[in-house]
C-alpha cells in the first residue's frame, strides 16, 4: 500500500523555538516536496527534493530549510519558529521530476504561538 | 505567473445529482492537469489527470480539458455524501514541480 507518513499530526510551539517536521514516503520515489497550505493562499511549494541531498527551493523558502539524507526520508526544519508559521503542512512524493501524480501525507497542523 | 481559478467556491448538491467544478488557467502553455480531493483535515488525493483536449474518465469522475479555453472542468457522476470534500485542479507548465499550480479548490456538500 503506497503511503506518505508525516509526523507529528499536530504540534504546538513557542515563537523562537525550533520545529522539525518529518515524512516518509514507502515508494521509492526519488522526488520530495513540502508544502504548506493557508486559506486564501491555497498550496505553495516551500522546497523541493530530487533525491538524497539534492534539494531545491520552492516559491517560498524563507525561514525554512530541509534535509534528506535518505530517500525515503524528508525533513523540514523551522529555525527559530515565527507566528506567520502557523500553517498546515504537506509533504508530497513522485515518482519523478513533478509532471507525474503527487502523493500526499496527511499533514501536519503546526501552531506557533 | 501562472494563475489557476477554480469555481464555484462551494457547490451543495444531493446525492446522485451531476455535480461540476471548473478551473480557469491563465498559461497557454500549461500541458498537464490533475484534479485532486481533500477530505477535511487529510491529506490530497488524485481523482483524474489529464494532458490532452477532451474528455478523461476515471470512474464517476470525468474531466474535460479545452485549452484554448484555458479551461478545465471536473463531472462527479452520481455523487455520495463520501464525496463531500474539497476538489482542488493542479495545472502544470512545465515537466517539473516548480511549474506546478494548486488552485484554492471548489468545497463540495452532497447531502442525502
Amino acid at each position: 500500500d503506497m503511503k506518505v507518513t508525516q509526523m507529528p499530526r499536530y504540534l504546538i510551539k513557542r515563537m523562537g523555538e525550533n520545529v522539525l517536521l518529518e515524512c516518509g514516503q514507502d515508494m521509492s520515489h526519488e522526488t520530495m516536496y513540502w508544502y504548506r497550505q493557508d486559506p486564501g493562499l491555497g498550496l505553495q511549494l516551500i522546497y523541493i527534493s530530487y533525491d538524497v541531498d539534492s534539494n531545491s527551493e520552492g516559491d517560498i523558502p524563507k525561514g525554512y530549510r530541509v534535509s534528506r539524507k535518505k530517500r525515503e526520508h524528508f525533513s523540514l526544519i523551522l529555525d527559530s519558529a515565527k507566528t506567520n508559521q502557523t500553517s498546515v503542512y504537506f509533504c508530497a512524493s513522485s515518482a519523478g521530476t513533478g509532471a507525474e501524480t503527487l502523493y500526499f501525507g496527511s499533514g501536519t497542523r503546526l501552531t506557533v504561538l | 505567473q501562472q494563475k489557476v481559478q477554480q469555481s464555484p467556491e462551494s457547490l451543495t448538491v444531493s446525492e446522485g445529482a451531476m455535480a461540476s467544478l471548473n478551473c480557469t488557467f491563465s498559461d497557454g502553455t500549461s500541458n498537464n492537469f490533475r484534479w485532486y480531493r481533500q477530505h477535511s483535515a487529510k491529506g490530497l488525493e488524485v481523482l483524474v489527470s489529464i494532458f490532452s483536449d477532451g474528455e478523461k474518465e476515471e470512474g464517476r469522475f470525468t474531466a474535460h480539458l479545452n485549452r484554448a479555453n484555458l479551461h478545465v472542468s471536473l463531472h462527479i457522476r452520481e455523487p455520495q455524501p463520501s464525496d463531500s470534500a474539497v476538489y482542488l485542479c493542479a495545472v502544470s507548465r512545465n515537466n517539473y514541480a516548480q511549474g506546478l499550480t494548486f488552485g484554492l479548490g471548489t468545497r463540495v456538500s452532497v447531502f442525502p
